[in-house]
């Protein structure tokens, strides 16, 4: 069974200061992999996903992530966080085949500070 | 295209009460997800519909159960309700792509049981 874990379910940072929100995988077969954001009393938004062999993945809004499968794990990062950033993120895992339902983590609470 | 969408907006039952939640799939999507969304976790997978047919199920009662319509929108149905059922409920539209489906997620419908 896939699942994924988020480390830390808040992380706040200044404004202009790099983020890094953590994500590791556990899969059986190689994975797709994907982050979201979701805005207060919104649905969920695509950041970015890896789905091929490039482990760098760039994605919208300044955000990239590299998957390494050696430590099992797909970090999302910024260089310079804006207050627009502030918002949940959630890493999420699927199959290649069938249906590829999405395995979310706990979601991680995005706050930034003036 | 137009985004997907979902009816209604919020919605409250009491305990035991029936409910029906709605979505209308982005035009030619033919494939939809539904997912739970309690409060302060990720979502999780409850069943996918691909040209009516139910094409895998979460880990949820068969109180749970939906619908596919010919145009491709969809129902979550859910018989009985309890307390626990109060949650975010999120569907995704299926872009059906030759490896990866790219799910696109509509603004959810928050459901409250008293």
């Amino acid at each position: 069974a896939q699942s994924v874990t988020q480390l830390g379910s808040h992380v706040s940072v200044s404004e202009g200061a790099l983020v890094l929100l953590r994500c590791n995988y556990s899969s059986s077969v190689p994975p797709y992999l994907f982050w979201y954001v979701q805005y207060p009393n919104q649905g969920l938004q695509l950041l970015l996903k890896y789905t091929s062999a490039a482990t760098l993945v760039k994605g919208i809004n300044g955000f990239e992530a590299e998957f390494k499968k050696s430590e099992t794990s797909f970090h999302l990062t910024k260089p310079s966080a804006h207050m627009s950033d502030a918002a949940e993120y959630f890493c999420a895992v699927s199959d290649r085949e069938g249906a590829q339902k999405l395995v979310f983590g706990q979601g991680t609470r995005l706050t930034i500070n003036p | 295209e137009t985004g997907v969408t979902q009816s209604p907006t919020h919605l409250i039952k009491t305990r035991g009460q029936q409910v029906t939640l709605r979505c209308s799939s982005q035009s030619g999507h033919n494939t939809v997800s539904w997912y739970q969304q309690a409060l302060g976790q990720g979502p999780q997978f409850i069943f996918q519909y691909y040209r009516e047919e139910e094409n895998g199920r979460g880990n949820f009662p068969p109180r749970f159960s939906g619908l596919q319509f010919p145009n491709y929108s969809s129902e979550l149905n859910v018989n009985a309700l309890e307390l626990d059922d109060s949650a975010l409920y999120l569907c995704a539209s299926i872009k059906t792509g030759r490896s990866y489906n790219e799910q696109f997620f509509g603004p959810g419908t928050r459901l409250t049981v008293l």
